[in-house]
């Protein structure tokens, strides 16, 4: 069973505050995503990691960053938050690239 | 990048039925999973299947590679099964690739 957390579930906030959202996984895997969600929609990826040090941003273009300064913890920081910013960011990590992805429960974001 | 396409898009299934959803993929994958999405929003693992057959309960997943193919079947259906089941492939670049997704219904 994967052991992967995201804080908080769900947060409300005012357009230009400075919020991260935080993932955290148990299991020693060394890769770790995000994927950015609209409800209904489907998954896009926007930061990746394959280990300490090491992240690269993904598909869909986002204003959001990202680091790994620790194997178990993949933090995503937005510096001014906006309206368009609202959506579900799902974190994720695999024991290595082409095995299994386990997902966390999501953070739930709304600007306002 | 890899084209994913999910159908039907959306189904409606009355308790006990059985139903299969399918996985179309444009390239040769590595990697090819099915989730379930609960209405909370947690995506389920429920099969790693970049090849094969497997079953768990009443799902079963079957995955054709070389006709670039993969077939979700749910049994006997049940209320809980509701919510949305998405097909995730990595070609060769490390990343997963969603499809649309498929919203299942089960109605009692």
């Amino acid at each position: 069973e994967a052991d992967i957390y995201q804080t908080p579930r769900y947060l409300v906030i005012g357009t230009g505050k400075k919020i991260t959202l935080e993932c955290s996984q148990t299991m020693g895997h060394d890769k770790m995503y995000w994927y950015q969600q609209d409800p209904g929609m489907e998954l896009h990826l926007i930061h990746y990691s394959y280990g300490v040090n090491s992240t690269e941003k993904g598909d869909l273009s986002s204003e959001s960053t990202v680091s790994r300064i620790r194997t178990e913890h993949f933090p995503l920081t937005l510096e001014s938050a906006r309206p368009s910013h609202t959506s579900q960011y799902l974190c994720a990590s695999s024991r290595d690239t082409s095995y299994e992805q386990y997902f966390g429960p999501g953070t739930r974001l709304t600007v306002t | 990048g890899i084209q994913v396409e999910q159908s039907p898009p959306d189904l409606i299934l009355q308790e006990g039925a059985n139903s299969t959803l399918r996985c179309n993929f444009s390239d040769s994958v590595n990697n090819l999973q099915w989730f379930h999405q609960n209405p909370w929003g947690q995506l389920i693992n429920l099969f790693y299947i970049p090849s094969g057959t497997k079953q768990n309960g009443r799902l079963s997943a079957t995955t054709v590679a070389t006709e670039r193919y993969s077939l979700l079947y749910i049994s006997s259906s049940q209320t809980t099964d509701s919510g949305v089941y998405f097909c995730a492939v990595e070609h060769n670049d490390y990343k997963l690739s969603f499809g649309a997704g498929t919203t299942v219904t089960v109605r009692a």
